[in-house]
């Protein structure tokens, strides 16, 4: 049981580049979470998913994409990257929204120059 | 707009207790979380309360007081391992999380 995972640990990208950032859970959560986490400041929500189909955005998703083709697996999608996107991303999960515990992936380490 | 206010860094002693306070202010009030997250690590699950109380778990304790918007997060017998970032986090009407900026505890021997 690996819980949440997401690939890459790290990566540096140059402004307008694009890439996708991988999450996948083997826990069957339907509840599915994207934030952004910058230095002295609270996790950002990006966009979230209530199942496979579903998705929605959250409080910052400007510049990001996301699908949801499948229960497992939440890529995000950053299209014509730019430093104001350099931060540590989380991909979380959880069996549902209200009163259930958020299992968070290691996190992925973004630079953008 | 929605805040939550938390002490940016605290000291404390090993084998001494700490309190970490967080306020709130969000639009609704759907439970709010505790997390603990040691530096370069992901955010893990510490407590959980939705109602006014003491919620108790082991070393680790979290109080409520919703009328008040007021959560704090007691640490008894505290360990070098206990050294990391706390993260206060409100489910808000929309059940989303807000989250605190967290507040970075320093244990000394």
């Amino acid at each position: 049981n690996a819980g949440v995972t997401q690939t890459p640990k790290f990566r540096i990208l140059k402004i307008g580049q694009s890439m996708t950032l991988q999450c996948t859970q083997d826990m069957n959560h339907n509840y599915m979470y994207w934030y952004r986490q910058d230095p002295g400041m609270g996790l950002k929500l990006i966009y979230y998913s209530v199942g496979a189909g579903i998705t929605d955005k959250g409080e910052v998703p400007n510049g990001y994409n996301v699908s949801r083709s499948t229960t497992e697996d939440f890529p995000l999608r950053l299209e014509l990257a730019a430093p104001s996107q350099t931060s540590v991303y989380f991909c979380a999960s959880s069996y549902s929204r209200e009163g259930y515990e958020q299992y968070f992936g290691p996190g992925t380490r973004l630079t953008v120059t | 707009g929605q805040n939550i206010d938390q002490p940016t860094e605290m000291t404390a002693t090993e084998g001494a207790i700490v309190q970490i306070n967080c306020t709130y202010q969000t639009s609704g009030f759907n439970g709010l979380f505790w997390y603990q997250q040691h530096a370069g690590e992901a955010p893990t699950f510490l407590s959980y309360n939705v109602l006014d109380g003491l919620e108790e778990k082991g070393r680790f304790s979290s109080f409520l007081s919703r009328s008040k918007g007021y959560s704090y997060l007691l640490l008894k017998e505290l360990q070098m391992k206990d050294s990391a970032s706390y993260l206060c986090a409100v489910m808000d009407s929309n059940y989303q999380l807000i989250w605190g900026a967290g507040t970075k505890l320093i244990i000394k021997p």
